[in-house]
């Protein structure tokens, strides 16, 4: 039983560069979000997805887009990455939002540092 | 102001003892309350829900004052397994987007 599985785990990128982080879910979850965590800060909500086709911006979209194509991955891009996007991402899905029970499935995380 | 406050500690325990912290909330109309748990470099999990009467599992008690705008958590008997920090969660409106606290470390020692 898979969870929340983010690729790449680990990335070193320079300033300008892009890239794509990759979240898949096998629990049929509607629900699915992208936060960054940083030292001393919560989990802040990046962009999310309410179902297949939707997504919809969070407290911290800048910088990032997503595309949610299948229901079951979650797809988050950095189209020129800066060093203020170090930090570390976590993807999560849930079952649904209105009678949410509060209970996020967290990916592992992966950790992206931008020089 | 952050939306959710937490001491970020380190709060030093030892094994056996009572711990208990805090967690403040600025939003007078929150509706869910959560206590997350999040191990060094790993995700988060979640722990327990507040319930409004407070509520027990097994050595984890969570309280929450509605008036003062804080949930608690209170941990009895600690073990070395317990060592994490734990991230206080508010649920603000109804399409469920959640607030994070920055989390309040826990260090159950020998």
């Amino acid at each position: 039983n898979a969870g929340v599985t983010q690729t790449p785990k680990f990335r070193v990128l320079k300033t300008g560069q892009s890239m794509t982080l990759l979240c898949a879910q096998d629990m049929n979850h509607e629900y699915m979000y992208w936060y960054r965590q940083d030292p001393g800060m919560g989990l802040r909500l990046i962009h999310y997805s309410v179902g297949e086709g939707t997504t919809a911006k969070g407290e911290v979209p800048d910088g990032y887009n997503v595309s949610r194509l299948k229901k079951q991955n979650f797809l988050l891009g950095l189209e020129s990455a800066a060093p203020s996007q170090t930090s570390v991402y976590f993807c999560a899905s849930s079952s649904s939002g209105t009678s949410l029970p509060g209970e996020l499935f967290f990916g592992e995380g992966s950790r992206l540092t931008v020089l | 102001r952050k939306e959710v406050e937490q001491d970020p500690g380190p709060f030093n325990v030892p094994e056996g003892a009572t711990v208990a912290f805090n967690c403040t909330y600025s939003n007078s109309a929150s509706q869910s309350f959560f206590w997350y748990r999040q191990d060094c470099r790993k995700e988060p999990k979640l722990l327990m829900s507040v319930y409004s009467s407070g509520n027990e599992d097994g050595r984890f008690t969570a309280q929450l004052n509605r008036a003062s705008q804080y949930i608690s958590l209170l941990i009895r008997d600690s073990k070395l397994s317990d060592s994490a920090t734990y991230l206080c969660v508010v649920r603000a409106d109804s399409w469920g987007k959640l607030q994070f606290g920055a989390g309040t470390q826990v260090v159950v020692t020998p």
